[in-house]
């Protein structure tokens, strides 16, 4: 069964003070790793696909990493519009169909403060 | 960009009623597309994917009878509660992915409260 666990739970940061958030994961043949921001009472938002062991994705203050056992969304010098879960899902291989559903891991609570 | 809409945002209605949730892919075909249920401070738990003219394929535990999903049209798909009950009242969201493999984009979910 493929599993996904993010640290920490939640987390507290200074405005400009740097962080990074884990997710390991067990799959059987990882297809794609994929990064997404929840706003409270909203829908996921996509951030970014990784498909690889040693690819890294950028987007403004945000960069994903993968390894084969974990991926680290690293923030750098957040503000507090950064204050959203990160949401953390593995797609495996396997049939159509099935093969295309997510697994999502229980998300970190990141906070920014000013 | 990749815009899903859901509707409605939020709907609250008596035991024993019918609920209909609609989930629309506005600039994108989806071949498939997917229905999640979360609670307060969990994650997503996944109902059951659909693809455009076939049956949903649904998740152990979830009842097929009760959460009836139709997937109309490469830019539509619809889930009824039917008879909902206050169990039932949940966060429910939508998501939808242009091809096999390809990320999902989420709708902004439907708070379902059941009185």
């Amino acid at each position: 069964e493929d599993q996904v666990t993010q640290s920490p739970e939640a987390l507290r940061l200074q405005e400009g003070e740097s962080s990074s958030l884990n997710c390991s994961y067990t799959v059987s043949g990882l297809r794609g790793l994929f990064w997404y921001r929840q706003d409270p009472g909203k829908g996921p938002e996509f951030l970014f696909t990784l498909y690889s062991a040693g690819e890294e994705k950028e987007k403004e203050r945000l960069k994903a990493t993968l390894t084969k056992k974990e991926s680290f969304l690293h923030i750098t010098a957040p503000k507090p519009e950064d204050s959203a879960t990160y949401l953390c899902a593995v797609q495996a291989s396997g049939k159509e169909t099935s093969g295309s559903r997510l697994t999502f891991g229980e998300g970190t609570q990141l906070t920014v403060n000013p | 960009g990749a815009v899903v809409s859901q509707h409605p945002s939020w709907v609250i209605c008596k035991s024993g009623t019918s609920v209909k949730i609609e989930c629309r892919s506005l600039d994108f075909q989806a071949t498939t597309m997917f229905w999640y249920r979360q609670f307060p401070k969990q994650s997503l738990m996944l109902m059951a994917t659909s693809n455009e003219g076939s049956k949903a394929t649904y998740e152990q535990g979830v009842e097929k009878d009760k959460f009836l999903i139709n997937h109309a049209s490469l830019t539509l798909s619809t889930l009824t509660v039917t008879s909902a009950h206050p169990e039932d009242s949940s966060f429910y969201i939508c998501s939808a992915s242009r091809q096999l493999y390809q990320p999902q984009h989420f709708g902004d979910g439907t708070r379902l409260s059941i009185l």
